[in-house]
């Protein structure tokens, strides 16, 4: 079945930029829409944005100045690239599969990873 | 900004029936929202319940269900387990491809 695992550093500089790495094993990732989703510690999720297969993406408002999805589909890989990070920022990032045709879901989802922004 | 609306809490006693909600700041929950839930567990990713309303994912025990209850979404679980003791969250749809969570509801099985 389809799996998903996140990379990346565990630390980033205030006013960087984070960058996520999330590999799709067991299945294509065309022909879906691929989402990021965070959550700070000891609160709740947030979407942050999707990308489809052709290449085409769909931002959270509350963050789409700073946000960019990209996929690599030689490496059935998708991506995400946050910038001017702060404190707020800090968060486990998961990827997961998301259904959005006539529905709303996602599955499955990564582990996920712990990203602190912190000098 | 339309918030979607979780009880931030909830109790329920090994074997009881509990029903959890979702809602809208402003505004009526229906099927065109998609409601999905999610249970979490400390430290583990999220684990899907329920999506579109009422359909179970795959390998979802059947005293976990979902409706819409009044102007809500609401997810029953009957039977309640030792290990449903978790967070659980819903997901809505809110159109031009924006999905919202709500805040979350602290269940405990005791």
């Amino acid at each position: 079945q389809v799996q998903l695992q996140e990379s990346g550093p565990g630390l980033v500089k205030p006013s960087e930029t984070l960058s996520l790495t999330c590999t799709v094993s067991g299945g294509s990732i065309s022909g879906y829409y691929w989402s990021w989703i965070r959550q700070p510690p000891g609160k709740g999720l947030e979407w942050i944005g999707y990308i489809y297969s052709s290449g085409s993406t769909n931002y959270n408002p509350s963050l789409k100045s700073r946000v960019t999805i990209s996929l690599d589909t030689s490496k059935n890989q998708f991506s995400l690239k946050l910038s001017s990070v702060t404190a707020a920022d800090t968060a486990v990032y998961y990827c997961a599969r998301q259904y959005i045709r006539k529905t709303n879901w996602f599955d499955p989802w990564g582990q996920g990873t712990l990203v602190t922004v912190s000098s | 900004q339309t918030v979607v609306t979780q009880e931030p809490s909830f109790s329920v006693s090994p074997g009881g029936t509990v029903t959890l909600t979702c809602g809208l700041s402003s505004g009526s929950v229906s099927t065109s929202y998609y409601p999905s839930w999610y249970q979490q567990t400390p430290g583990q990713a999220p684990r899907t319940l329920i999506y579109s309303t009422d359909t179970r994912s795959s390998g979802v025990p059947d005293r976990f269900s979902g409706s819409l209850l009044g102007n809500k979404a609401a997810l029953t679980i009957t039977g309640a387990q030792a290990d449903d003791e978790s967070d659980y969250y819903c997901l809505l749809y809110m159109g031009s491809g924006i999905s919202v969570f709500g805040g979350g509801t602290k269940l405990t099985v005791l």
